[in-house]
């Protein structure tokens, strides 16, 4: 298993252009997170999708669109990139949106907006 | 003042000490507690869970919650080089409510 596979690794935009992060994971997980992380601010919670067909503002949604396109892939856009969306973003997945369950984490998205 | 705070450190110890890592929040209908280890460059992977207050221990690690306080606790015994990461704590409300985490703490082990 893979678990949570994130593309691309790295990416540099220049202010103003647009794309899209993908998430994908292979564990039959229901709910799918995206976060964005940033020095002396931590993991804050961007867009979630509790189950396919669902999405939800986080803290920060500002700036960002998400697709749930299936079970399995969760992807952001930044539809007009900005220097303060600098930041390295982090998918993670879970079998349910239940508090009970482990939230895996995939490995980044390093994102530079010049 | 956000909802949980931590103590970005960083925090610096010898190989064999005895690490104490704090987070203190506000909102009291915090149910679940957790412990994420964060190494360099990777995504957070969870460390240890608690459910309500009390004490949870998995080998060298030991997790505390005190709802009182509204403070929760991790001790790491004969603390490793290898356990040099940053350590996020995070916490949900019952139902299904996403988690909130903290900034993180850098922790060191020095060999």
């Amino acid at each position: 298993n893979a678990g949570v596979t994130q593309t691309p690794k790295f990416q540099v935009l220049k202010t103003g252009q647009s794309m899209t992060l993908q998430c994908a994971q292979d564990m039959n997980h229901n709910s799918m997170y995206w976060y964005r992380q940033d020095p002396g601010m931590g993991l804050r919670l961007i867009y979630y999708s509790a189950s396919e067909g669902t999405t939800d503002k986080g803290e920060v949604p500002n700036g960002y669109n998400v697709s749930r396109l299936n079970k399995r892939e969760f992807s952001l856009r930044l539809e007009s990139a900005a220097p303060s969306q600098t930041s390295v973003y982090f998918c993670a997945s879970k079998m349910t949106a239940g508090s009970t369950d482990t939230q895996y984490f995939g490995p980044g998205t390093r994102l530079t907006v010049l | 003042q956000k909802e949980v705070e931590q103590d970005p450190g960083p925090l610096s110890v010898p190989e064999g000490a005895i690490v104490s890592l704090n987070c203190t929040y506000s909102n009291s209908a915090f149910q679940y507690f957790m412990w994420y280890r964060q190494y360099s460059r990777k995504g957070p992977e969870l460390l240890m869970y608690t459910y309500s207050s009390g004490n949870k221990e998995d080998g060298r690690f030991t997790a505390q919650v005190d709802k009182s306080s509204k403070y929760i606790s991790l001790f790491i015994r004969d603390s490793q080089p290898s356990d040099s990461a940053t350590y996020l704590c995070a916490m949900s409300e019952t139902g299904n409510t996403p988690l909130v985490f903290g900034k993180g703490t850098r922790l060191s082990v020095i060999a």
